[in-house]
């Protein structure tokens, strides 16, 4: 299957500070990615859309101004924490896809934990 | 609305057991369905999948039959592993439009030596 990269798989950061996570497509051209927060008790939750070279559509519930996104490529898209705080800690995933593909891929996750 | 329903778990079995996790779904048209796995602390790794009707997917022994007339997508095991503890998702997504991917609440397996 396709190869989808996440960066950094963990981090800390201190409370108020921001934190970028990546997500690459490695061997193919992602016309969408998406990214999910995943909870203790295994839920996914679908944050939000991203399309290369357009806004991310986020899901309902999900603050804008404190989870950034940009798709600058069809190969990589970022998420950036905003100052945050440590009910941000979390279990955060992104997948990519092909609009021609039935399927998704998933990057290996970031372990983020605000202190 | 759309959605996907799988049995909660936990779920514990003996090595070389059989293994079922039910999956049912509500989706309007012709879906494609998904079988994810989720190792401990890792990303989600596609299983297997099913595009039609009656298509049957398979991968490292399991598999899953896309059975139009009961809705569901049933993934089995004739005998597990250790290594097959894990968490399982299913998922659909819809014919045409969106990208997104539909997920039930995934189950958890833990299979003892």
């Amino acid at each position: 299957g396709a190869v989808v990269s996440q960066h950094p798989s963990r981090v800390i950061c201190k409370s108020g500070t921001s934190v970028k996570i990546e997500c690459r497509s490695l061997d193919f051209q992602a016309t969408t990615m998406f990214w999910y927060r995943q909870f203790p008790k295994k839920s996914l939750m679908l944050m939000a859309t991203s399309n290369e070279g357009s806004k991310a559509t986020y899901e309902q519930g999900v603050e804008k101004d404190k989870f950034l996104i940009n798709h600058a490529s069809l190969t990589l898209s970022t998420l950036t924490v905003t100052s945050a705080h440590p009910e941000d800690s979390s279990f955060y995933i992104c997948s990519a896809t092909r609009r021609v593909w039935p399927e998704a891929f998933f990057g290996q996750g970031t372990r983020l934990t605000v202190v | 609305g759309n959605s996907v329903t799988q049995m909660e778990g936990p779920v514990t079995l003996s090595e070389e057991a059989f293994l079922t996790i039910n999956c049912t779904y509500t989706a309007t048209g012709y879906p494609s369905l998904f079988w994810y796995v989720q190792y401990p602390g890792e990303g989600l790794q596609l299983l297997l999948k099913a595009t039609k009707a009656d298509d049957k997917g398979s991968n490292k022994g399991f598999e899953a039959t896309y059975r139009k007339e009961t809705t569901s997508f049933h993934l089995e095991k004739g005998s597990v592993q250790v290594s097959d503890s894990a968490v399982y998702f299913c998922a659909l997504r819809l014919e045409g439009g969106s990208e997104k991917l539909v997920f039930g609440k995934g189950t958890k397996l833990t299979v003892n030596p």
